[in-house]
């Protein structure tokens, strides 16, 4: 199985700008993953999908953010009207269905500078 | 509400020392995961270990081994005969049951292993 994959690695835009991320999941894994982390912080959840459903949304997920799954395969992260405190590196994960057998696995991550 | 503290922020330790890396949770969860990630500078997370809270066995692979103590609410992680390819910064993050499967990491421990 190849591993979690994601596009754009980097991304540097303008404050006011939209921004789209993608994320690929492990094949055959249902549930897909959003996290942020900023500088010398730890990963923080924003939102997770169980196939095409989106399931929870954390408090940090704000009107601009936006994910989608809708095929239940990749998924899509997009933030509208960018601001300089978005600036983080976005991070999916996946794994098969949850409970007892749930590990997460990551991707290589979407490092985003707003300017 | 779940709660990592890694209280550990640097640790740098010469070539071939043992070190150990802290993590004490809290979570209200009876059946909960606990988890050790490896963060390269590449940025991405490398799953490492994942524990369940009814199996209190610790558990050795290779020159890594884990502490799982529920008395004292800790999981703790020793590198023995450390390498430079240790290297990095290392998250502890808990989950709790189906339904409640989001990770909650810990602001990281970064080891730097002097040659």
């Amino acid at each position: 199985d190849t591993g979690v994959s994601q596009d754009p690695r980097h991304k540097i835009t303008k404050r006011g700008q939209n921004v789209t991320f993608r994320c690929d999941p492990i094949s055959e894994h249902n549930r897909l993953y959003w996290y942020r982390q900023t500088l010398g912080q730890g990963p923080e959840f924003l939102t997770y999908f169980q196939n095409e459903a989106q399931l929870e949304k954390s408090r940090l997920l704000s009107d601009r953010f936006s994910a989608e799954r809708p095929k239940g395969s990749f998924s899509t992260l997009e933030i509208q009207r960018t601001e300089q405190g978005d600036s983080a590196m976005y991070l999916c994960a996946s794994s098969p269905t949850g409970g007892i057998q749930e590990t997460q696995y990551f991707g290589p991550g979407t490092r985003l500078l707003v300017l | 509400a779940q709660k990592v503290t890694q209280a550990q922020t640097e640790i740098s330790v010469v070539e071939k020392e043992d070190v150990t890396l802290d993590c004490v949770y809290e979570t209200r969860d009876t059946t909960y995961y606990l988890f050790w990630y490896k963060q390269p500078p590449s940025g991405e997370l490398v799953f490492l270990i994942r524990r369940n809270s009814f199996d209190e066995q610790n558990e050795i692979s290779g020159r890594y081994s884990w502490n799982f103590q529920k008395s004292t609410s800790s999981f703790n992680f020793t590198i023995t005969a450390s390498q430079v390819v240790d290297s990095a910064v290392y998250f502890c993050a808990l989950s709790g049951n189906f339904g409640n499967e989001k990770l909650t990491f810990g602001t990281g421990t970064r080891l730097t292993i002097i040659p």
